[in-house]
């Protein structure tokens, strides 16, 4: 079984500063992790993902990510932060190899940019 | 990536009523699914549906329930029935993409139910 959990439901950060969403999971096969954004009244759309290869993973509108397996963590990450990333943020796990993709959600961090 | 689409984008229904959302891609897929994403709350999966068998629901969802159909590699629908206030949620459908690397799944824009 594979679970995510991400720590802050709420996160605030000013304008110009770092973004730091945190995200650990379990899973007991090597994992496909993913964080998707959520800007209000919208869908989900996909910011980065990790499957195999460089564990730093750099998505759209600047946000990176970093899977660290010793310590089952995939911490989402932005230089600077800017009025439009204010959005919630929902990091997801699937296992590799099951076959069947489907994904187990966090709780979700939403995220407020002060001006 | 896929296109998604769904229909409605939003609705207010009395409880006690049926209401089914549409969802159609602009290529064929083969992996459709179903969402649900209740007040702040994350995404909860209700059922895989791939064409050609039948919908493979997860624990707590029953086909009673939620009915799903996939007439063709482009179209699904999600039934919601004998609604109650608890179905309010938002309903997104997702695709696995038909070609490259298939764990990657893609968002519709969902479906805003309301139920009075």
């Amino acid at each position: 079984a594979q679970s995510v959990t991400q720590l802050g439901s709420h996160v605030s950060v000013s304008e110009g500063a770092l973004v730091l969403l945190r995200c650990n999971y379990s899973s007991s096969v090597p994992p496909y992790l993913f964080w998707y954004v959520q800007y209000p009244n919208q869908g989900l759309q996909l910011l980065l993902k990790y499957t195999t290869g460089a564990t730093l993973v750099k998505g759209i509108n600047g946000f990176e990510a970093e899977f660290k397996k010793s310590e089952t963590s995939f911490h989402l990450t932005k230089p600077s932060a800017h009025m439009s990333d204010a959005a919630e943020y929902f990091c997801a796990v699937s296992e590799s190899g099951a076959g069947s993709y489907q994904l187990t959600f966090g709780k979700g961090t939403k995220l407020s940019v002060i001006p | 990536s896929a296109v998604i689409s769904q229909k409605p984008s939003r609705d207010i229904c009395q409880r006690g009523t049926s209401l089914t959302i549409q969802c159609q891609v602009d290529s064929q897929v083969t992996m459709m699914f179903w969402y649900r994403q209740q007040p702040g709350q994350s995404l909860t999966l209700i059922a895989t549906a791939n064409q050609g068998s039948e919908a493979t629901y997860e624990s707590g969802f029953v086909i009673d329930k939620f009915p799903i159909s996939r007439p063709n590699l482009t179209f699904s629908t999600l039934t919601v029935s004998n609604m109650s206030p608890e179905d309010s949620s938002i309903y997104l459908c997702s695709v696995a993409p038909p070609r490259g690397r298939r764990e990657t799944q893609y968002f519709g824009p969902g479906t805003r139910l309301l139920v009075l």
